[in-house]
């Protein structure tokens, strides 16, 4: 069965302090699509990255990176220099190729909370 | 980026009532759109998943009778929770992906509904 575990429910940093929030995914497929949400707290989800399945490179975009590694079913998340404006849950997501695309199993999120 | 308006972003409501969400694609079409579900503090639920010009597919548990669907266009799908009740009080929001692949599934900015 598909199933995506964020261990993390809730993780407090000092501002400029770096953050990893981890996902740990289930999926019999061998092609699927892994995602990174944010939900600040006006509620709407904002599109972080999306990762196919063959592709394993690790992604680096500003201050956010990504860590995907199929050995371990993982793709974690980190925040370089963390920011206050970076408070919100993130949620990670897997879509499999059997079930169309946009039907995201999400986990449970892990709100971050970044202090002045 | 592709951009999904849903409607209204909030709405108070009285038990036994009937409250509609729209979901609109603004630039691109989509035959499928999907309509989650968010408890306060908790993951996101798919509830049904909406195709243009057919019935709806609901998730388990879902009941179809309370939460009406329909994707009468290839823009516009609408959730009708119908006699409301306070335990319907929930966050419910809407994806959309365009029909090209390869593409990720774009969040509305979701509905808080409030059932009084």
């Amino acid at each position: 069965a598909q199933k995506v575990t964020q261990a993390q429910t809730e993780i407090s940093v000092v501002e400029k302090e770096d953050v990893t929030l981890d996902c740990v995914y289930e999926t019999r497929d061998t092609t699927y699509y892994l995602f990174w949400y944010k939900q600040p707290p006006s509620g709407e989800l904002v599109f972080l990255i999306r990762r196919n399945s063959f592709d394993e490179q690790n992604e680096i975009s500003g201050r956010y990176s990504w860590n995907f590694q199929k050995s371990t079913s993982s793709f974690n998340f980190t925040i370089t220099a963390s920011q206050v404006v970076d408070s919100a849950v993130y949620f990670c997501a897997l879509s499999e190729r059997g079930r169309s695309q946009g039907n995201l199993i999400f986990g449970k999120g892990t709100k971050l909370s970044v202090k002045p | 980026g592709a951009v999904v308006s849903q409607h209204p972003s909030r709405v108070i409501c009285k038990s036994g009532t009937s409250v509609k969400i729209e979901c609109r694609s603004l630039d691109f079409q989509a035959t499928t759109m999907f309509w989650y579900r968010q408890f306060p503090k908790q993951s996101l639920m798919l509830m049904a998943t909406s195709n243009e010009g057919s019935k709806a597919t609901y998730e388990q548990g879902v009941e179809k009778d309370k939460f009406l669907i329909n994707h009468a266009s290839l823009t516009l799908s609408t959730l009708t929770v119908t006699s409301a009740h306070p335990e319907d009080s929930s966050f419910y929001i809407c994806s959309a992906r365009p029909e090209r692949t390869g593409t990720e599934a774009f969040f509305g900015q979701g509905t808080r509904l409030t059932v009084v």
